[in-house]
């Protein structure tokens, strides 16, 4: 079974431009999670969506962040515009449900 | 907001040693799970625990739900070098009606000495 992938792996951006991130979660897997990942720290919930609604975002900053799902499988998170402080990595993971959420492999931002 | 505070923060021990890491949240958890984290990827799910005193293992790992419902802990025995990296308590908290939101610990950082 292909895990949870994530593209791209590294990105570098200037402050002030736009990124957008793509996850494929795993096949079946109905709820799929955006966390944020600082340096040294755990992931912290962004947004979770069940199949292609949105069903809590209350983490996620939506003055630059914007998420979505439109078929229920793949997702895109976006910020536009990045700041310095964005730097981090963005982890997507994916459930059936339940508690056992598998992470990808994560994308790493740097803001310049 | 609930926290989960694991201890040590960090361990350095020699290759074969056994390793045992905790974690305690402010709060009642109703399920605990253990993550592994290497460098420049995403946490793996090692076990997860359902009910208090539980005891699960996995391989060389073994993870405890406490009595409490407010502590868990992961033991590794006989450590070897593929061991290293990041290890991450978390859980919903409490209850969540059907929340699946996870709170992270802070990680406990396991490095093997040669």
């Amino acid at each position: 079974e292909a895990g949870v992938v994530q593209s791209p792996r590294y990105k570098i951006i200037e402050k002030k431009q736009p990124v957008a991130f793509w996850c494929n979660p795993i096949s079946g897997h109905n709820t799929l999670y955006w966390y944020l990942q600082n340096l040294g720290q755990g992931p912290e919930l962004l947004i979770r969506y069940e199949n292609e609604e949105a069903v809590d975002d209350s983490q996620l900053p939506k003055d630059r962040f914007s998420a979505e799902r439109l078929k229920g499988v793949d997702s895109t998170l976006k910020i536009q515009p990045a700041e310095l402080g964005d730097s981090a990595v963005y982890l997507c993971a994916s459930s059936r449900g339940g508690f056992e959420q598998f992470f990808g492999p994560g994308t790493r931002l740097t803001v310049l | 907001g609930q926290q989960l505070n694991q201890s040590p923060q960090s361990m350095f021990i020699q290759e074969g040693e056994d390793v045992s890491m905790n974690c305690t949240s402010s709060s009642i958890f109703n399920t605990w799970l253990w993550y592994k984290q290497d460098p420049g990827e995403g946490p793996v799910l090692l076990i997860a625990l359902y009910k208090a005193g539980e005891l699960t293992s996995n391989g060389r790992l073994t993870a405890q739900f406490g009595i409490t419902r407010k502590d868990s802990f992961l033991n590794i025995s006989a450590s070897i070098p593929s061991d290293v990296g990041i290890y991450f308590c978390a859980g919903p908290g409490r209850p969540n009606f059907g929340n699946e939101k996870l709170t992270f610990g802070t990680g406990t950082r396991l490095t093997i000495i040669p």
